[in-house]
């Protein structure tokens, strides 16, 4: 079964630092990586959508690159602002038969960026 | 386009009573899941859907129910309300991979 994996839990950074973010998954077979952002009580917002056939993907000051062969991805944050304060989660979506259609979520990173 | 809609956002409940959580989508999704996300804690998958009149369990469907008559609706049932079950209650649709959450029930049982 595929698992997932973020580290580190939690992060805090003082404002105007780059955030890197890691992402873990046990299985390389999967169809896409997506990253999510949840702000305290509220909803995930999809950040960005990486397909199996990508390396990264790039919205604003938000990088995501993939490696399959390795299991991870990971999410650049350039020059971090206090609005970037929430938790990041990421959610892979397995090839296999017996488990397509069931994305793997991690716990998420709980991101502090200090004024 | 609305997305992905629940209702209600927030409810408590009595122990041993039953509700039913709403989620709607507008896109056409033929997938639908509900998550649950305890304090803390990353999303636990409930109930899936890969079309109207396909449902199967996730990983902790004790205690839930659920239907899928059309694409559009995907309704989560609460049978005999335990305290176990506070939480807060994400609907998805996903496309090509892709997900797509509402933005959540906070459900209390007490």
């Amino acid at each position: 079964k595929q698992e997932v994996t973020q580290i580190p839990a939690a992060l805090s950074v003082p404002e105007g630092e780059n955030l890197v973010l890691n992402c873990s998954f046990t299985d390389s077979a999967i169809y896409n990586l997506q990253w999510f952002r949840q702000d305290p009580g509220k909803g995930l917002t999809s950040l960005l959508l990486i397909q199996s056939s990508q390396r990264e993907q790039t919205s604003g000051r938000l990088n995501a690159s993939l490696d399959k062969s390795s299991g991870r991805s990971t999410l650049y944050i350039a020059a971090s602002q206090p609005g970037d304060s929430a938790t990041y989660l990421c959610a892979a979506l397995p090839m296999t038969t017996d488990s397509w259609g069931k994305f793997q979520f991690g716990a998420g990173t709980q991101v502090v960026v200090t004024p | 386009n609305a997305g992905v809609t629940q209702t209600p956002k927030f409810r408590i409940l009595k122990i041993g009573q039953s509700m039913t959580l709403q989620c709607t989508q507008d896109m056409n999704h033929n997938y639908m899941y509900w998550y649950r996300q305890d304090p803390g804690m990353g999303l636990k998958l409930i109930y899936y859907s890969v079309g109207a009149g396909i449902t199967d369990k996730g990983e902790v469907p004790n205690g839930y129910n659920v239907s899928r008559s059309t694409t559009e609706d995907f309704p989560l049932r609460l049978e005999l309300a335990a305290p176990s079950q506070t939480s807060v209650y994400f609907c998805a649709s996903s496309w090509d991979g892709e997900l797509f959450f509402g933005e959540g029930s906070r459900l209390t049982v007490l």
